[in-house]
């Protein structure tokens, strides 16, 4: 069930773009992402819903694809403030409320 | 502002031993959750609940125990402790009801280390 996560690290130049991808196998009822930097506790980015709807957050959007089961993040002019892992999280709904994260991409921007 | 609180932060046990991870929030949220991380691994469920009286086991519950006797408390108790489960332990709570999750509030962490 854990979702599958590509690609597992990525290096960036600041003001460069990149996409993270996240599969699963099983239907998704929502897709979550966070970002965890080194030390710290992972910090929510954003939720979609079934439905394929696309969300943004400043210069960091997602989309999720119903019929591919898949959700993609995609970071925009990259700033170094961006480095950290990705994860993102399965919620297969029904009467569960359990998350359930995949691997984790981890990101560095360089200047 | 506390949100998710965890304790102890870090934590030094021998084999066989036993522990409980307290965790508690001031949110009011039905959904709590223990998660694990080692290095690479990402987050591991190991138990969760979605409201006071309710658990259910995640991914890795083995060598885990935990209980949900109010809304705010959720403790991860340790049996027999084992190198394996030397790990870093999140506990995160969420305002999900009736399968829909929503956004994960973490504590920062306890860093367990099993000898």
């Amino acid at each position: 069930q854990q979702p599958v996560q590509s690609p597992q690290a990525v290096i960036l130049r600041e003001g460069e773009d990149a996409v993270i991808n996240c599969s699963s196998s099983k239907a998704l009822y929502s897709v979550h992402w966070y970002r965890q930097k080194h030390g710290e506790a992972p910090v929510f980015l954003m939720i979609l819903l079934k439905g394929g709807e696309q969300k943004g957050h400043d210069k960091i959007s997602a989309s999720f694809n119903e019929k591919k089961q898949q959700s993609s993040l995609y970071l925009t002019a990259s700033q170094l403030s961006y480095s950290g892992t990705y994860f993102c999280g399965a919620n297969y709904g029904g009467s569960q409320g359990n998350l359930i994260f995949g691997k984790g991409t981890k990101l560095s921007v360089k200047p | 502002n506390a949100g998710v609180t965890q304790t102890p932060k870090f934590r030094i046990l021998k084999i066989g031993q036993s522990m409980t991870l307290q965790c508690t929030q001031d949110m009011n949220h039905n959904y709590m959750y223990w998660y694990r991380q080692d290095p690479g691994m990402g987050l591991k469920l190991i138990y969760y609940s979605v409201g006071a009286g309710i658990t259910d086991k995640g991914e890795v519950p083995n060598g885990y125990n935990v209980s949900r006797s109010t809304t705010e408390d959720f403790p991860l108790r340790l049996e027999l402790a084992a190198p394996s489960q030397t790990s870093v332990y999140f506990c995160a709570s969420s305002p999900g009801t009736g399968g829909y999750t929503g956004e994960l509030f973490f504590g920062e962490g306890s860093r367990l280390t099993v000898l």
